[in-house]
């Protein structure tokens, strides 16, 4: 497609599950981000990933929260044993180096 | 001090007006500069760039002071449908900060 692609669009699970959420960006993009917002709340940035480079995991919250990226395409966001401050919606974001950043629709995540 | 400042609003103005934003930056070596616009439970999307000129797009303004390391939004004539959250963002490297964003709100 020719946008950001993120999966599922709607995720709920049970407090102390992992859940995976994942990230196609847009073809070519070599620079991508993850997001955290919160209801009526600013985006939280995660980590972001450029290229070859060492992501920088400087917003990852706690060590519950882990990201990779394969072949410098797809992403996955891991969350392991999950707690009810995790439900919020997780954005994804595409961009060429320092230019315009594309956002995906968001998965919104809901531990109960 | 954060990368990229915001007042975070709300700004309530009647359809019509001229409302302007501003935001502040840290980092003087930012090259790139844009601002977003989120719709409730949206994602952000692109509004325009800025550029060290200024640049318009139709109702809407944009100014970069390098001097002072801040960005302007300038919206006229307001519409109802303007309503939303405003993001600055600048670079940081090769990286994208978005600010935590300026809430308005257009009433009729």
């Amino acid at each position: 497609g020719a946008g950001v692609s993120q999966s599922p669009s709607n995720k709920v699970t049970e407090k102390g599950k992992d859940v995976e959420l994942r990230c196609d960006p847009i073809s070519g993009h070599t620079a991508l981000y993850w997001y955290r917002q919160s209801l009526g709340q600013g985006l939280e940035f995660l980590i972001y990933f450029q290229g070859n480079s060492a992501p920088d995991k400087s917003g990852l919250p706690s060590d519950r929260f882990s990201a990779e990226r394969t072949g410098g395409s797809v992403s996955t966001l891991t969350i392991q044993r999950t707690q009810q401050e995790d439900s919020a919606v997780y954005l994804c974001a595409s961009s060429s180096p320092g230019l315009m950043a594309f956002f995906g629709q968001g998965t919104r995540l809901t531990v109960v | 001090r954060k990368e990229v400042e915001q007042d975070p609003g709300p700004f309530n103005v009647p359809e019509g007006a001229t409302v302007a934003f501003n935001c502040t930056y840290s980092n003087s070596a930012s090259q790139s500069f844009f601002w977003y616009r989120q719709d409730c439970r949206k994602e952000p999307k692109l509004l325009m760039s800025v550029y060290s000129s200024g640049n318009e797009d139709g109702r809407f303004t944009a100014q970069l002071n390098r001097a002072s390391q801040y960005i302007s939004l300038l919206i006229r004539d307001s519409k109802l449908s303007d309503s939303a959250t405003y993001l600055c963002v600048t670079s940081y490297g090769n990286k994208l900060v978005f600010g935590a964003g300026t809430i308005l709100r257009v009433k009729s």
